[in-house]
């Protein structure tokens, strides 16, 4: 059984901090790996994307991939209140299907 | 705008009754999902779809059924025989393999 765990936090930072979500998976052939923001109520939306081991970076958020480790991150840099969410590790794998982390919620406090 | 459509966004039914929620995408995608979500939970696949007249079954598909007649449509019945269904669904879509999931704005099912 393929598995992807995530800390279900949750996770409080200050305005301004740095947010540092973890996630590890079981599959070590895994390719591709998506990162999910889910606002309460509210369906996942997909925030960030990474395929190759090293960092990708998209305005304040950072993708972290290390297949050696079978370990992803992703890194909120200047912390919005508005960038309180439950974030979701999503591990395609390797068909059709994705398997979804039960999510990590971050709070960030003004 | 293309995007997924799911409706009802909240559906009432009595217990002992079927419900079908809807799934409609226009992104021109192969694959479509149904998900459940209960509160403070992550998101478990109840049934998949990669092609018109293909579907198979996911995690916990017991109590559920699923048709994909058109490309564009995936819709799920909520039988009687699912004994704890009031969760939030979500429906999803992909291009194929390993490739990112666009969700539908979710649907709110309630027993009462």
């Amino acid at each position: 059984q393929k598995e992807v765990e995530q800390n279900s936090g949750p996770l409080s930072v200050p305005e301004g901090a740095i947010a540092s979500l973890n996630c590890t998976y079981s599959d070590r052939g895994s390719q591709s790996f998506f990162w999910y923001r889910q606002y309460s109520g509210k369906s996942p939306e997909l925030i960030m994307f990474i395929y190759s081991n090293g960092d990708k970076e998209d305005g304040r958020f950072t993708a972290q991939l290390n297949k050696a480790s079978q370990y992803v991150s992703l890194l909120i840099r200047d912390s919005q209140p508005s960038d309180s969410a439950t974030y979701l590790c999503a591990v395609p794998d390797g068909g059709f299907k994705t398997i979804f982390g039960a999510g990590t919620r971050l709070f960030v406090k003004a | 705008d293309g995007g997924i459509t799911q409706s009802p966004k909240y559906l009432f039914r009595k217990e002992g009754q079927n419900v079908t929620l809807s799934c409609e995408q226009n992104l021109n995608h192969d694959a479509m999902y149904w998900y459940r979500q209960d509160p403070g939970q992550g998101l478990r696949l109840i049934y998949y779809s990669q092609i018109v007249n293909d579907f198979q079954k996911g995690d916990i598909a017991e109590g559920y059924s699923v048709s994909r007649e058109k490309k564009e449509s995936f819709p799920l019945t909520v039988t009687s025989a699912q004994k704890n269904p009031t969760a939030f669904y979500l429906c999803a879509s992909s291009r194929g393999r390993n490739t990112e999931a666009f969700f539908g704005q979710g649907t709110r099912l309630t027993v009462v």
